[in-house]
């Protein structure tokens, strides 16, 4: 079953532009939620993460934005760049370091020069 | 890169037959997971080793198994496979199990089943 649902599927956006990647989770035991990022031929790396005591964190371009009653979490990228292009999977996990992932589907996000 | 490395890149196997794909982690990193990634889908938890031990596992078949060894490389197993097994096969290393340690992947292992 899919425990984190991630829209949109894909993304175009010009550069220079806001891209906005939307997740929502069931189960209230998830207690950390990190985002992905994947070129191709590569595994995943950490992007950002953040722990449900905050509703905001945000590392330079990179904003997540969480929500806990509507168990909704979201990624901010501002001054989207062409080299940002890449698949991006949000994840969850029952443990606050990062064990055991559920991951979204993945949203393939191209930045248009 | 990330110091996790993964071998073979890529394979190709008929169904019915086994296979296993090698992981070797970062130096010090004594916890490892495993993940099978689907064309075009988030990857799925298989199980996860911290020294030596399996200590938890997802909704996979007892026909996935795994080892860790001492050095903390480890290998995932594969027996009877299946059309549905074709997958990017991912490892994952890190130091231990609490805290904010980084969870670093390796490249994958593209497995196809014909």
């Amino acid at each position: 079953q899919q425990q984190v649902k991630q829209s949109p599927q894909s993304l175009i956006v010009q550069k220079g532009g806001i891209s906005i990647i939307n997740c929502a989770y069931e189960n209230t035991a998830f207690d950390y939620f990190p985002w992905y990022q994947q070129f191709p031929g590569k595994g995943p790396a950490l992007l950002i993460a953040i722990r449900p005591d905050v509703s905001e964190k945000k590392e330079g371009r990179f904003t997540i934005s969480f929500n806990k009653s509507a168990k909704q979490f979201s990624l901010h990228i501002m001054d989207s760049q062409p080299g940002d292009s890449a698949t991006y999977f949000c994840a969850a996990s029952r443990d606050n370091a990062g064990n055991m992932l559920t991951f979204g589907g993945g949203t393939r996000l191209m930045v248009k020069p | 890169e990330t110091g996790v490395t993964q071998s073979p890149t890529h394979l190709i196997k008929t169904r019915g037959q086994q296979v296993t794909l090698r992981c070797s982690s970062q130096s010090g990193h004594n916890t490892v997971s495993w993940y099978q990634q689907a064309l075009g889908q988030g990857p799925q938890f298989i199980f996860q080793y911290y020294r030596e031990e399996e200590n938890g596992r997802g909704n996979f078949p007892p026909r996935f198994s795994g080892l860790q060894f001492p050095n903390y490389s480890s290998e995932l197993n594969v027996n009877a496979l299946e059309l549905d097994d074709s997958a990017l096969y991912l490892c994952a290393s890190r130091k231990g199990l609490a805290g904010t340690d980084t969870q670093y992947f390796g490249p994958g292992t593209r497995l196809t089943v014909l």
